[in-house]
């Protein structure tokens, strides 16, 4: 099935430095929607986006929804180690509402 | 309060042995979704339902049934488990188009 492009794949970072990660896709998406998934856990949604251009934060985190609707962004600032854990992506397809599309995930690591 | 919930959370099973894992919601979504996570490999769909006696396959469906005969129920069956079927399954919920919420997961095991 169709994937989007998630990357960076995985990413080791220092505590308070900011994080960036996006997500395209070839064609177009009405909604985009980022989850992080903690080891043994279920994903839960952090962000999600409705409208080519918004700019949406949840505290620390911030997403954006891509003016050409094929790509989307995500944003930590200051990291802690509790951000640790895998993000993903995730968009209905203009095309198709009936399946969630996901990229592959971004493995997060946090030195303290 | 607004939850999936999964059961087992963890199996452990030999080839062949049927099973079930149930799947529950209580927020009266429409859409609810099987997922099975693999190394590398993401979160790929075996199974969706639209709705009461919708079902549709998804990206992986070999081995598996569902059955949706509740809104709110959506149990998972392996009539035959095999090796290769060895991962970490979620079930999640969302009304149509809209955000999906997970399970806990079940860690499945078929020796």
């Amino acid at each position: 099935g169709q994937q989007l492009n998630q990357s960076p794949q995985s990413m080791f970072i220092q505590e308070g430095e900011d994080v960036s990660m996006n997500c395209t896709s070839s064609s177009i998406f009405n909604t985009w929607l980022w989850y992080k998934q903690e080891p043994g856990e279920g994903p839960v949604l952090l962000i999600a986006l409705y409208k080519a251009g918004e700019l949406t934060s949840n505290g620390r985190l911030t997403a954006q929804f891509g003016i050409t609707r094929k790509d989307s962004f995500l944003n930590i600032s200051a990291s802690i180690p509790s951000d640790v854990g895998i993000y993903f992506c995730a968009g209905y397809n203009a095309g198709n509402n009936r399946k969630l599309i996901w990229g592959l995930g971004t493995s997060l690591a946090v030195n303290p | 309060e607004a939850q999936v919930t999964q059961n087992p959370r963890y199996l452990i099973t030999v080839t062949g042995k049927k099973l079930t894992v149930t799947c529950s919601q209580n927020m009266n979504h429409e859409y609810m979704s099987w997922y099975r996570q693999d190394p590398g490999l993401g979160l790929r769909q075996i199974y969706y339902s639209m709705n009461v006696e919708v079902t549709d396959k998804g990206d992986v469906p070999e081995g598996y049934k569902v059955s949706r005969k509740e809104k709110r129920n959506f149990p998972l069956i392996l009539e035959s488990p095999s090796p290769n079927q060895t991962s970490l399954y979620f079930c999640a919920s969302s009304f149509l188009q809209g955000e999906q919420y997970f399970g806990p997961g079940t860690r499945l095991t078929v020796t």
